[in-house]
């Protein structure tokens, strides 16, 4: 069994969607949880951070942690073009170090 | 904002050809590390540093070693390059353990070995 399982996708919704993106994980020592958002031919870049159990919004994003589930969550309100995108999982037990585990990525497509 | 710096977008090298990635990060950043992505794998671990001249293997080593001379460089040598070494490469860096904070990557090497 894979440390982190994420669903590959691909995903496409209208613009203006709600989208949700998931990750489920084994480990019940991992605490910090991270979103990556990638787009074609760019690096990963840092979308979401957060430590533990609940909710962080920014913006029109949500990161949302269950650890008891093992499942965490990326939501997206009024989906945009621009949203087109790869989205990687990460979580680890201790941040910074080479502990981390990412999922394969879901690749959305937003349509105008 | 963190800046990780990767010298080259695209490469394109031939078989048993010594190869070099570089990257430079501009944030003083004690982590770095080196993934390569590929379709279906995600990213895989292939080398990280924790401090100037210290290396430690991650979880796909075998045809690879990293030189690390200065703070913000990090190095990536394909010592004899194979087609299955074709990949995206990813450098990333970050501060200790300690700090909680996470890693931030660059844009990546595009490598085709031919």
């Amino acid at each position: 069994q894979k440390e982190v399982e994420q669903d590959p996708g691909p995903l496409s919704v209208p613009e203006g969607a709600i989208v949700s993106l998931n990750c489920t994980y084994s480990n019940s020592a991992f605490q910090y949880f991270m979103w990556y958002r990638q787009y074609s031919r760019k690096g990963p870049e840092l979308l979401m951070y957060t430590y533990s159990s609940g909710n962080k919004e920014d913006g029109r994003f949500t990161a949302q942690v269950d650890k008891s589930s093992k499942y965490i969550s990326l939501f997206i309100r009024d989906s945009q073009p621009s949203d087109s995108a790869t989205y990687l999982c990460a979580m680890s037990a201790v941040t910074g170090a080479n502990n981390l585990f990412f999922g394969t990525g879901t690749r959305l497509t937003v349509i105008p | 904002d963190v800046k990780v710096t990767q010298s080259s977008r695209y490469l394109v090298k031939r078989t048993g050809e010594k190869v070099f990635l570089e990257c430079v990060q501009d944030m003083d950043h004690e982590n770095m590390f080196w993934y390569r992505q590929d379709p279906g794998l995600g990213l895989r671990l292939i080398y990280f540093s924790y401090d100037v001249k210290m290396k430690e293997k991650g979880d796909i080593p075998e045809g690879y070693s990293v030189s690390r001379e200065k703070k913000e460089r990090f190095s990536l040598i394909l010592e004899s390059a194979s087609t299955n070494q074709t990949s995206m490469y990813l450098c990333a860096s970050s501060l200790p353990s300690h700090s909680n904070q996470p890693q931030h990557f660059g844009d990546g090497t595009r490598l085709s070995i031919l």
